[in-house]
């Protein structure tokens, strides 16, 4: 089956880093996306790991561990507009197409 | 315009209407989807085309009807909804080989 589990809601401090974390298991596996997604509207693309380890992309980071079915987004000196939900998808190997798995997202409220 | 469009943002229809949702990618993409997103719910895939010809249909019901007469447009055809349809329609696309999809900003639908 397919299944990917990632915390409902979190709250951080402007300024702090959070952790959001996101563990799956799926029939394949072929790579593990982060989206940011405000309210209202489309989900915008933060990371992609397919290999393990950390990625790094200015404040956000994404790090991915294949054998435990685990990944988590970092997010450090938290700005009041990081405020969004974010999603974990991973996408199923095999075919032609880019079929992603979401998981139900994870809504951040960043306080003063 | 750039990226992905979609229209109209919101509508409201009654269960035996006939309405049509429309999407439009200006990226050059090969492959474009239809996802559901409701509630507390993860996002659902409900089609992916790839060079215009369907390559998934997530067990959706018939009342909905996509079509996707070129790579760069997409609708979807929807008649006789249920109130549970009621849920943000997102459009998104991305090349046939790259990990990347590009969401529209959706369109909020209420069935009555």
């Amino acid at each position: 089956g397919q299944n990917i589990d990632q915390p409902t809601e979190m709250t951080a401090t402007e300024g702090a880093i959070v952790q959001i974390n996101c563990t799956y298991q799926t029939s394949g596996f072929n790579g593990l996306f982060w989206y940011q997604q405000h309210a209202g509207e489309a989900p915008t693309f933060l990371s992609y790991n397919v290999l393990d380890g950390l990625e790094e992309k200015g404040r956000f980071s994404s790090f991915l561990s294949r054998s435990k079915g685990y990944s988590y987004l970092l997010l450090k000196e938290l700005q009041m507009k990081d405020s969004a939900s974010y999603l974990c998808a991973v996408r199923e190997s095999g075919g032609a197409t880019n079929k992603l798995i979401f998981g139900t997202g994870t809504l951040l409220a960043v306080q003063p | 315009e750039t990226g992905v469009t979609q229209t109209p943002r919101h509508l409201v229809m009654g269960m035996t209407n006939k309405k049509s949702l429309k999407c439009e990618q200006h990226l050059g993409h090969n492959a474009m989807y239809w996802y559901k997103q409701s509630a507390k719910k993860p996002l659902e895939l409900m089609f992916v085309y790839n060079f215009k010809e369907q390559t998934e249909n997530n067990s959706v019901p018939s009342r909905f009807s996509p079509e996707c007469p070129n790579s760069s447009h997409l609708f979807l055809h929807l008649h006789t909804l249920q109130p549970e349809d009621s849920a943000l329609y997102l459009c998104a696309s991305s090349q046939t080989e790259a990990y990347e999809q590009y969401f529209g900003p959706g369109t909020r639908l209420t069935v009555t």
